[in-house]
């Protein structure tokens, strides 16, 4: 079964560095999202990109963050100058169509900002 | 606005014993999904089920079951005679179908379930 790859799958960077994180979506998918988990807590949405731009941001995706589809097949999310309060299980995620609710996540990547 | 309560926080149970997760949403659109992840302490979430809103019927997989009433908002699943596999975190989500959306998932606080042998 097709499946969306993030990596990787742990990073842990100095406060005020920056971070790229990476997923490969699945390859006829055509919508794509950034998801943040804060440890212990929900599961919020980040940003979404169709078209190659941004469809849609929440407060949180300020404009320390980030997004990019350098070649078509990887989207990647920046983010600038880590803070202590980036850390978190980032998801992406991916799906096909309008029609399409089903979304495939990826397996995250745990940020850990020191 | 859009809203998904998942009012417990932890259940304790054992296993054999039969548990309901609670879901409550709040939507102004007419038609929606709404979906069941299942996250172990791995961390990674695994899809359970997907429900559109014109479809009230309840499903049931193996020992999982859902329950969904528009009536009520409510979208509750049973896992019937629990497993300790089965401790996990279990969210819902929910993400409206408007054409022009772009259909960001919206999810519950989660509820955490341990089953104890």
């Amino acid at each position: 079964e097709p499946e969306v790859t993030q990596t990787p799958s742990h990073q842990v960077t100095q406060m005020g560095q920056e971070v790229i994180l990476r997923c490969v979506p699945i390859s006829n998918h055509l919508y794509f999202y950034w998801y943040r988990q804060i440890l212990g807590q929900k599961v919020e949405f980040l940003v979404s990109f169709y078209n190659n731009e941004i469809s849609e941001k929440s407060e949180i995706f300020d404009d320390q963050f980030s997004v990019e589809r350098p070649d078509g097949s990887n989207f990647t999310l920046k983010i600038r100058s880590t803070k202590l309060e980036d850390s978190a299980m980032y998801f992406c995620a991916s799906r096909s169509r309008d029609s399409d609710y089903g979304y495939t996540f990826g397996s995250g990547t745990r940020l850990t900002v020191v | 606005a859009q809203k998904v309560t998942q009012a417990q926080t932890e259940i304790s149970v054992v296993e054999k014993e039969d548990v309901t997760l609670d879901c409550v949403y709040e939507t102004r659109d007419t038609t929606y999904y709404l979906f069941w992840y299942k996250q172990p302490p791995s961390g990674e979430l695994v899809f359970l089920i997907r429900r559109n809103s014109f479809d009230e019927q309840n499903e049931i997989s193996g020992r999982y079951s859902w329950n969904f009433q528009k009536s009520t908002s409510s979208f509750n699943f049973t896992i019937t005679a629990s497993q300790v596999v089965d401790s996990a975190v279990y969210f819902c989500a929910l993400t409206p179908t408007f054409s022009g959306g772009y259909n960001k998932l919206i999810f519950g606080a989660g509820t955490r379930l341990a089953v104890h042998p």
